[in-house]
């Protein structure tokens, strides 16, 4: 069956712009996960739905990050006035019960 | 400091050989351990879970060691298509769904 699929896979953005990160979970799966992986390091948790409800967006870095799921299928990851510090790649993972499944990631370089 | 350390290595092997890898966690809460597999450019994906009474799946082998809040795997026989980055992953005892990851250890199997 079709797995978690992200959109775009590759982000050009200049520093200030905004970015929109796309991201289409399994069909079911009631949990959503946003990672950030940077150069090197293991994914860091970002933020957490379960249907559309945003249940915890602690790991969010700074008030630029904002996430939304509105009818609890798709969600974006949008970032506003990009800075360098946010050139990683974006992963997203959904899940039905205990394992995440990840999508194929956005990789973001901000210029 | 980071909640789950690992070496990042590299580990260079040759095939056949046996490879073991470490981890480990600081938050003795903790209830939920699992080894993740990253390829190169790739998502993570599950490779097994581990039990506090140690699994094993094939040629790989995971341990726990609550005690000393340690975490290892082995791969036995290895493959050239073993080599990957092996990330080192901890359910957040807080929040109980986010998964922690250690920064990965990365292993080359060569002929």
């Amino acid at each position: 069956g079709a797995g978690v699929s992200q959109s775009p896979r590759y982000k050009v953005a200049k520093r200030g712009q905004d970015v929109a990160l796309r991201c289409d979970p399994i069909s079911g799966h009631v949990s959503l996960f946003w990672y950030q992986q940077a150069l090197g390091q293991g994914p860091e948790f970002l933020t957490y739905f379960q249907n559309e409800a945003q249940l915890d967006k602690s790991g969010l870095p700074s008030d630029r990050f904002f996430a939304e799921r509105p009818e609890g299928s798709v969600s974006t990851l949008k970032i506003q006035r990009t800075q360098q510090e946010d050139s990683a790649v974006y992963l997203c993972a959904s899940s039905y019960q205990y394992e995440q499944y990840f999508g194929p990631g956005t990789r973001l370089t901000v210029t | 400091r980071k909640e789950v350390e690992q070496d990042p290595g590299p580990f260079n092997v040759p095939e056949g050989a046996t490879v073991a890898f470490n981890c480990t966690y600081s938050n003795s809460a903790s209830q939920s351990f699992f080894w993740y597999r990253q390829d190169c450019r790739k998502e993570p994906k599950l490779l097994m879970s581990v039990y506090s009474s140690g699994n094993e799946d094939g040629r790989f082998t995971a341990q726990l060691n609550r005690a000393s809040q340690y975490i290892s795997l082995l791969i036995r026989d290895s493959k050239l298509s073993d080599s990957a980055t092996y990330l080192c992953v901890v359910i957040d005892s807080n929040s109980g769904y986010a998964l922690n990851f250690g920064k990965g250890t990365s292993l080359l199997v060569t002929p």
